[in-house]
């Protein structure tokens, strides 16, 4: 079946850094790459979704200059943490759209831990 | 290899009860996640085991079973609303899901 995988699975860095996290589809092509934020035993939230070779569209209260998304190709969509601050630290995990029917999968997460 | 299994798809009726079932084999096992998607929306929390047995929370209720590697939702009293796909997620011992591909509930009247 169609898989999704994310890179890192995770993360430790400092305070200030930028953290890159890839997320691709393996075996589909993505239209549409979805991600989000998850806090402990909470619904998923919503951070962005981006189609492949335009600009993301950001859910309201995400800051773009801060969660940077990439989807550069039908395959590959990254987002990239600038700045990092320790409020930041959380699970983060994508979805990608695409395949027959336009079924939507998850990828497995990346923790982010900042210092 | 890491897999979870839930149906595709099954319909029920108002007022009614479903199961929805689902498999998992993961490498370690760190709770088994339930949350319910409607179209277009980001997945809803549904409920977490991570110890054998019923969790009950209003209306829908999860059981799992870790030497069997099985959980189950329960939904009673359907209603209309609760026509969602439901996504079963097993966390592995490094603390990544695994996602099944969602059981698509539909309900009629």
């Amino acid at each position: 079946g169609a898989v999704v995988s994310q890179h890192p699975s995770r993360v430790i860095c400092k305070s200030g850094t930028s953290v890159k996290i890839e997320c691709r589809s393996l075996d589909f092509q993505a239209t549409t790459m979805f991600w989000y934020r998850q806090f402990p035993k909470q619904s998923l939230m919503l951070m962005a979704t981006s189609n492949e070779g335009s600009k993301a569209t950001y859910e309201q209260g995400v800051e773009k200059d801060k969660f940077l998304i990439n989807h550069a190709s039908l395959t590959l969509s990254t987002l990239t943490v600038t700045s990092a601050h320790p409020e930041d630290s959380s699970f983060y995990i994508c979805s990608a759209r695409g395949g027959a029917g336009e079924t939507q999968y998850f990828g497995p997460g990346t923790r982010l831990l900042v210092l | 290899g890491q897999n979870i299994d839930q149906p595709t798809e099954m319909t029920a009726t108002e007022g009614a009860i479903v199961q929805i079932n689902c498999t998992y084999q993961t490498s370690g096992f760190n709770g088994l996640f339930w949350y319910q998607q409607h179209a277009g929306e980001a997945p809803t929390f549904l409920s977490y085991n991570v110890l054998d047995g019923l969790e009950e929370k209003g209306r829908f209720s999860s059981f799992l079973s870790r030497s069997k590697g099985y959980s189950y939702l329960l939904l009673k009293e359907l209603q209309m609303k609760d026509s969602a796909s439901y996504l079963c997620a097993a966390m592995d011992s490094n603390y990544q899901l695994i996602w099944g591909a969602g059981t698509k509930l539909i309900i009629k009247p």
